[in-house]
């Protein structure tokens, strides 16, 4: 079946300008992740949704990041006024969620939008 | 935050020998360790899973667990040069679904 798909592939805006990354979880999956892979770093969790809900948004890094999802299904990371240090490979992963629960389950992760902030 | 670590490598190894990689946790609530290979320019992939004390094998691959000494591996045999990537190691901490990475350990596998 298909995969976790994310779009863009590819962004590349300036300084202070606001971008959509969104992602489309594997079908039947509840959890979804987004996590940050910067050059030379290691991934970053960024924030958790079980179904439409964000249990966890601990690893959003300032209040310009935000995030939401519909339909327990596609979900959106915000950027406002982005800045050079956002520029990383943005990745997002699901899980199944089995039973409203998604400790320990295997994350399956989509291609990553690599955003470049000029 | 509660950390994983990896050994900073690179690690380089010829073709057919066996290559070890380690990883450690501090937070002793981990419950859930994963390892994944990670090609240039790709996403993360997963290979093993393990959530037990002891051994785990899967075909060339086998991972390892010591919840006592905090520790995690990934033993790779007969390594081919299609294993030449970066291996991630993560973990799921005790009350959290998110996954908590190691800066990755990359791996060359010469012909």
């Amino acid at each position: 079946g298909a995969g976790v798909s994310q779009s863009p592939s590819n962004k590349v805006t300036e300084k202070g300008k606001d971008v959509e990354l969104r992602c489309d979880p594997i079908s039947g999956h509840t959890a979804l992740y987004w996590y940050r892979q910067s050059l030379g770093q290691g991934l970053e969790f960024l924030i958790y949704f079980q179904g439409n809900s964000a249990p966890d948004k601990s690893g959003l890094p300032s209040d310009r990041f935000s995030a939401e999802r519909t339909g327990g299904s596609v979900s959106t990371l915000t950027i406002q006024r982005t800045q050079q240090e956002d520029s990383a490979v943005y990745l997002c992963a699901s899980s199944l969620g089995v039973s409203g629960r998604a400790r320990g389950e295997t994350q399956y992760f989509g291609p990553g939008t690599r955003l470049l902030v000029l | 935050q509660k950390e994983v670590e990896q050994n900073s490598g690179p690690l380089s190894v010829p073709e057919g020998a066996i290559a070890s990689l380690n990883c450690t946790y501090s937070d002793r609530g981990s419950q859930s360790f994963f390892w994944y290979r990670q090609y240039s320019g790709k996403s993360p992939e997963l290979i093993m899973s393990i959530y037990s004390n002891g051994d785990k094998e899967d075909g060339r691959f086998t991972a390892q667990l010591n919840k006592a000494s905090q520790y995690v591996s990934l033993l790779i045999r007969d390594s081919q040069p299609s294993d030449s990537a970066t291996y991630l190691c993560a973990v799921t901490q005790g009350g959290s679904e998110k996954l908590v990475f190691g800066k990755g350990m990359k791996l060359t596998v010469n012909p």
